[in-house]
């Protein structure tokens, strides 16, 4: 049962573009949230993340925003480089255990120059 | 920042044989680490949680006497497969979490599995 997903497996964007990335989750008691990004045969990087008492968190070319009616949250790279090419994991952690996180399934994310 | 260090990045064995992936914190006390798996085009799936001093924690359906964790130090954790088949082939990566640090926690570079 997959509580974290990310229903695109890739995204194909213009550099200078704004890249947009989903994710939907299920379980009301994830209290925050965070996107990794992933090369290939590397270990995932933090990127960015939020707490649910928030709706938006930006950092730089950033921003995670948080619907938590809708159980949705996006990333948004804006403007796109090339150098985001790379694949993008959201994850939520459970507001009564923190050590554990859920992993959606990715979205592979194409900048083209 | 707080690194983890994960070794070897790339292995190769026979079927039957055991491997042991190592995974460091290099500048912080980690007293939980994590071990995860990740099938092609899949998420990042929880294998367990490996505790220092104890007994590592297994996700259901992980089994634990073929993947064999040992958290000796607050340093060091290492995953062992034993009796490895093609199967178990696949990309394994460690995590640790500094204390005191809002980035959820900070990934090893992953170990590349294959089994032949």
């Amino acid at each position: 049962d997959q509580q974290v997903k990310q229903n695109s497996p890739s995204l194909s964007v213009q550099e200078g573009r704004i890249s947009i990335l989903n994710c939907d989750y299920t379980n009301s008691m994830f209290d925050y949230f965070l996107w990794y990004k992933k090369y290939p045969a590397e270990g995932p990087t933090f990127l960015i993340s939020i707490s649910s008492i928030k709706d938006k968190n930006e950092d730089g070319r950033f921003t995670v925003f948080l619907n938590k009616s809708a159980k949705h949250l996006s990333l948004h790279i804006v403007p796109s480089q090339p150098g985001d090419s790379a694949v993008y994991f959201c994850a939520a952690r459970l507001l009564y255990n923190f050590n554990k996180f859920y992993f959606g399934s990715g979205t592979k994310l194409n900048v083209k120059p | 920042g707080a690194v983890v260090s994960q070794h070897p990045s790339r292995v190769i064995c026979k079927s039957g044989t055991s491997v042991k992936i190592e995974c460091r914190s290099l500048d912080f006390q980690a007293t939980t680490m994590f071990w995860y798996r990740q099938f092609p085009k899949k998420s990042l799936m929880l294998m367990a949680t490996s505790n220092e001093g104890s007994k590592a924690t297994y996700e259901q359906g992980v089994e634990k006497d073929k993947f064999l964790i040992n958290h000796a130090s607050l340093t060091l954790s290492t995953l062992t497969v034993t009796s490895a088949h093609p199967e178990d082939s696949s990309f394994y990566i460690c995590s640790a979490s500094a204390q005191g640090t809002e980035y959820g926690y900070t990934f090893g570079s992953g170990t590349r599995l294959t089994v032949v």
